[in-house]
């Protein structure tokens, strides 16, 4: 119940490419989904977060897609370059505990 | 500000010795976490605190591992005795709100037991 699940576990797009990563949850208490951005050597640091009653965010060259009724929920980084080369989480968060992390997404933008 | 600050950054040890790793927390922030990641498992929540009390320990993996926040500026994560499984990056997070958003994480600690 607890559980994101996401993928792909690795990714490598050229540069202007648009990555798409995935995430799938089944506990229907989730409400608010954020997404974090970890370079190496880095802890993780939010980049984007969607709350359930909005299908779609945008903040820069990063966008959130959420569709409710599959529980599904994904990022999208437009004309990608290579500073974007991290590792991305999605997560997924209910009042009863912490956030639950994703396995997450090691991507590198080639340039 | 400076940030979630965590010591040491790196950390080797043999099997069976015991670690201690600390962790400042940004002053103000009431909400202490406690993360690992591996390759394998990505990160999991080990603990977290409210205002220094432990809340959810549920993801504390067996007996060998303790955690405590003595005051609002200072938490622990002890595993005695080490194995290899438990070589790791150990991060802590701290947040002003119960809420999802507000996490601020340190730069984590790796730790290699060999």
């Amino acid at each position: 119940q607890q559980q994101v699940k996401q993928s792909p576990q690795s990714l490598i797009v050229q540069k202007g490419g648009i990555p798409i990563i995935n995430c799938a949850y089944e506990n229907t208490a989730f409400d608010y989904f954020p997404w974090y951005q970890q370079f190496p050597g880095k802890g993780p640091a939010l980049l984007i977060a969607i709350r359930p009653d909005v299908s779609e965010k945008k903040e820069g060259r990063f966008t959130i897609s959420f569709n409710k009724s599959a529980k599904q929920f994904s990022l999208h980084i437009m004309d990608s370059q290579p500073g974007d080369s991290a590792t991305y989480f999605c997560a997924a968060f209910t009042g009863r505990r912490a956030l639950t992390f994703g396995s997450g997404t090691r991507l590198q933008v080639q340039p | 500000d400076a940030g979630v600050i965590q010591s040491p950054r790196h950390e080797v040890t043999e099997m069976g010795q015991e670690v201690t790793l600390r962790c400042k927390p940004i002053s103000g922030h009431d909400y202490l976490f406690w993360y690992r990641q591996t390759m394998m498992r990505g990160l999991e929540l080990l603990i977290y605190f409210n205002n220094n009390v432990p809340i959810d320990d549920s993801g504390m993996p067996e007996d060998r591992f303790s955690a405590k926040m003595p005051n609002a500026s200072f938490s622990t994560l002890k595993i005695q005795p080490s194995e290899p499984r438990d070589s790791a990056v150990y991060f802590c997070a701290s947040s002003p709100v119960r809420a999802g958003d507000g996490y601020t994480f340190g730069s984590g600690t790796r730790l290699t037991v060999v």
